[in-house]
């Protein structure tokens, strides 16, 4: 079984700054899935960005990156430029590849809050 | 745009009640799921359908059951609600195929009290 851990429940940055949220999975899998999710307070789950385990190449959306790193089975989110419409809960995410109906394991969460 | 909407945003219901929770997604979806998220738990898993009739068990069903008779529509029932199933409700849906890898487009929620 697949387990996803967010050790750090809370984080705060000071607007206009960079922050990084850590995630790391356990699996014997080697292809498959992770993702970050965004859950603002007004609840509304949406993607922030997505990677796949063959790619060597971190994703990037925007202003948000990761850091994959496969062998490490960590899987980082940095913000850069924070906005206080980053202020959410975010949640990682894993999702094997093989065969049908794979499901999404989430971690717990991180409460992130941007400073004015 | 994908939506996803649920048909109720808060629900309090009483300790034995059978209780329903609808999603509808309008976007041809082959996949739905719905999950519970409780604080310190993150999202678990209730259900989930990869097509109409078809339905799965995820990591947490006990004490839930689902129906899915139209595409669109994915229900969640509580046949005798407890106040352990007090908690906010996630729906969610996906493209199809076969290896389901799609992403989620998630709903508004449900926050459920149950007295």
């Amino acid at each position: 079984a697949q387990t996803v851990t967010q050790s750090q429940p809370e984080m705060s940055v000071q607007e206009a700054e960079t922050v990084t949220l850590s995630c790391t999975y356990d699996t014997s899998e080697n292809n498959y899935y992770l993702f970050w999710y965004k859950q603002p307070p007004s609840r509304q789950m949406i993607l922030v960005i997505r990677q796949e385990a063959y790619k060597q190449q971190n994703a990037t959306e925007n202003r948000f990156s990761v850091n994959f790193q496969k062998a490490a089975k960590s899987f980082s989110l940095k913000i850069s430029d924070s906005q206080l419409g980053d202020t959410a809960m975010y949640f990682c995410a894993f999702m094997k590849i093989r065969g049908a109906n794979s499901k999404l394991t989430f971690g717990k969460g991180i409460t992130l809050s941007v400073r004015p | 745009d994908v939506k996803v909407t649920q048909s109720s945003r808060y629900l309090v219901k009483r300790t034995g009640e059978k209780v329903f929770l609808e999603c509808v997604q309008d976007m041809d979806h082959e996949n739905m799921f719905w999950y519970r998220q409780d604080p310190g738990l993150g999202l678990r898993l209730i259900y989930f359908s990869y097509d109409v009739k078809m339905k799965e068990k995820g990591d947490i069903p006990e004490g839930y059951s689902v129906s899915r008779e139209k595409k669109e529509r994915f229900s969640l029932i509580l046949e005798s609600a407890s106040t352990n199933q007090t908690s906010m409700y996630l729906c969610a849906s996906s493209f199809g195929g076969l290896y389901l890898t799609d992403t989620q487009y998630f709903g508004p929620g449900t926050r459920l009290t149950v007295l």
